[in-house]
């Protein structure tokens, strides 16, 4: 059973500062990894992909990626009230009737004004 | 452009009753996908397909059947609706299916079954 977990939740920032969101996988064959944002009550929208270890930069977001230690993580900068989202990290991996991506529960986060 | 839609965007149904969840992408995409999301569990995977007349079972199959006999439809059916089936119902579809290929995802189906 391939596993995706992210820090339990919720977390809360304050306007400006960085959040910092952190997931882990079991599946040591995994070859991509996802960060979605969603909003209460929408679907959920691709914001940062990462397939390589070290940081990928992309505005605000950056996603960091350690496949020794399992670990994708999502800094985000500056951080702002319409930030305020559910974040949900995905796994990908081959299968042999094409990917397949296996998604965390999600971490909630919350900025303050 | 419409992308990705489903049908209907909230249901109710009974216990028993069949129910057929929509999905259409105009973009033409290989892949398509149906994930249900609940509290305490994230999205998960139900069934996927891969081209028209091919699909495969997900995490959570049981109780639901897929088809697809044109690239730009992938209904899903509860053919007989339990409880335990009431959650969001997300369709999502990619390109080509690779590991490094984004899904796209529908705005999701609300369904309660009474």
């Amino acid at each position: 059973q391939k596993e995706v977990e992210q820090n339990s939740g919720p977390l809360s920032v304050p306007e400006g500062a960085i959040a910092s969101l952190n997931c882990t996988y079991s599946d040591r064959g995994s070859q991509s990894f996802f960060w979605y944002r969603q909003y209460s009550g929408k679907s959920p929208e691709l914001i940062m992909s990462i397939y390589s270890n070290g940081d990928k930069e992309d505005g605000r977001f950056t996603a960091q990626l350690n496949k020794a230690s399992q670990y994708v993580s999502l800094l985000i900068r500056d951080s702002q009230p319409s930030d305020s989202a559910t974040y949900l990290c995905a796994v990908g991996s081959e299968e042999t009737s094409g990917s397949r991506l296996t998604f965390g529960e999600g971490t909630q986060l919350t900025v303050n004004p | 452009d419409a992308g990705i839609t489903q049908s209907p965007r909230y249901k109710i149904t009974e216990t028993g009753r069949q129910v057929t969840l929509m999905c259409h992408q105009t973009w033409s995409h290989s892949y398509m996908f149906w994930y249900r999301q609940d509290l305490g569990h994230g999205l998960r995977l139900i069934y996927y397909s891969a081209a028209a007349d091919i699909t495969d079972k997900g995490e959570v199959p049981d109780g639901y059947v897929v088809s697809r006999s044109k690239t730009e439809n992938f209904p899903l059916t509860l053919e007989s609706a339990t409880r335990s089936q009431t959650s969001v119902y997300f369709c999502a579809s990619s390109h080509s299916g690779t590991s490094t290929d984004t899904q796209y995802f529908g705005p999701g189906t609300r369904l309660t079954v009474l």
